[in-house]
């Protein structure tokens, strides 16, 4: 089965600097996707990831906090910045495969402290 | 606000019975519907969809829906130990399309006692 890799799996930052987090899918994808999932919470989406453009945010969510990148079909990145301990949460990549289309897979998720 | 409602649990059924999670949602447009299986510590696995009124099947899984009355479910038969996850609804306005716009309930907890 198609395998979504996500690192790092956890990381301890601290107040006021930035972490970016990695997703890199094995098989062909048509959409991806980075969601936010905070303590005891639903899972929130943050933004599309295009390939070759300017992500789309959800509302609540800036380019700025969260930029994203999508080089190519299957790598993207998201860099939560300017880091406060608000922002302490599990960071989810998502996928939607081209051979599943209809359905959404996650990859194994960044779960993120900030100090 | 389109909301997904699920019980929080934890929900706890003695090895062997049905486990019966539920879900609700504000959305009438809604198209798609999902259920997340999510270990602690882990990320969301996909364990069912369900597009249609009425009941679906996978192995000891059955997911139901009603639109009428907005409302899906999943059934666990011979519910194991291992079943025991944090269980997740979710819907999607979108029919067969791309799910980025998944709105998520915040799960309820399934504890199977052996």
């Amino acid at each position: 089965s198609a395998v979504i890799s996500q690192k790092p799996s956890r990381d301890i930052c601290q107040r006021g600097t930035s972490l970016t987090i990695q997703c890199q899918v094995d098989s062909q994808v048509t959409m991806m996707f980075w969601y936010r999932q905070q303590p005891g919470q639903s899972l929130t989406l943050i933004a599309t990831a295009n390939q070759g453009s300017e992500a789309t945010y959800e509302s609540g969510f800036v380019i700025d906090k969260f930029p994203i990148s999508r080089p190519n079909l299957t790598f993207s990145t998201l860099t939560v910045s300017n880091l406060s301990p608000e922002d302490s949460s599990i960071y989810l990549c998502s996928v939607e495969f081209v051979h599943q289309r209809g359905k959404l897979f996650f990859g194994s998720g960044t779960q993120l402290s900030v100090l | 606000q389109k909301e997904v409602e699920q019980n929080s649990g934890p929900l706890s059924v003695p090895e062997g019975a049905i486990a019966s999670l539920n879900c609700t949602y504000s959305d009438r447009g809604s198209q798609s519907f999902f259920w997340y299986r999510q270990y602690s510590g882990k990320s969301p696995e996909l364990i069912m969809f369900i597009y249609s009124n009425g009941d679906k099947e996978d192995g000891r899984f059955t997911a139901q829906l009603n639109k009428a009355s907005q409302y899906v479910s999943l059934l666990i038969r011979d519910s194991q130990p291992s079943d025991s996850a944090t269980y997740l609804c979710a819907v999607t306005e979108v029919y067969g399309g791309s799910q980025g716009n998944l709105i998520f309930g915040k799960g309820t907890k399934l504890s199977v006692k052996p």
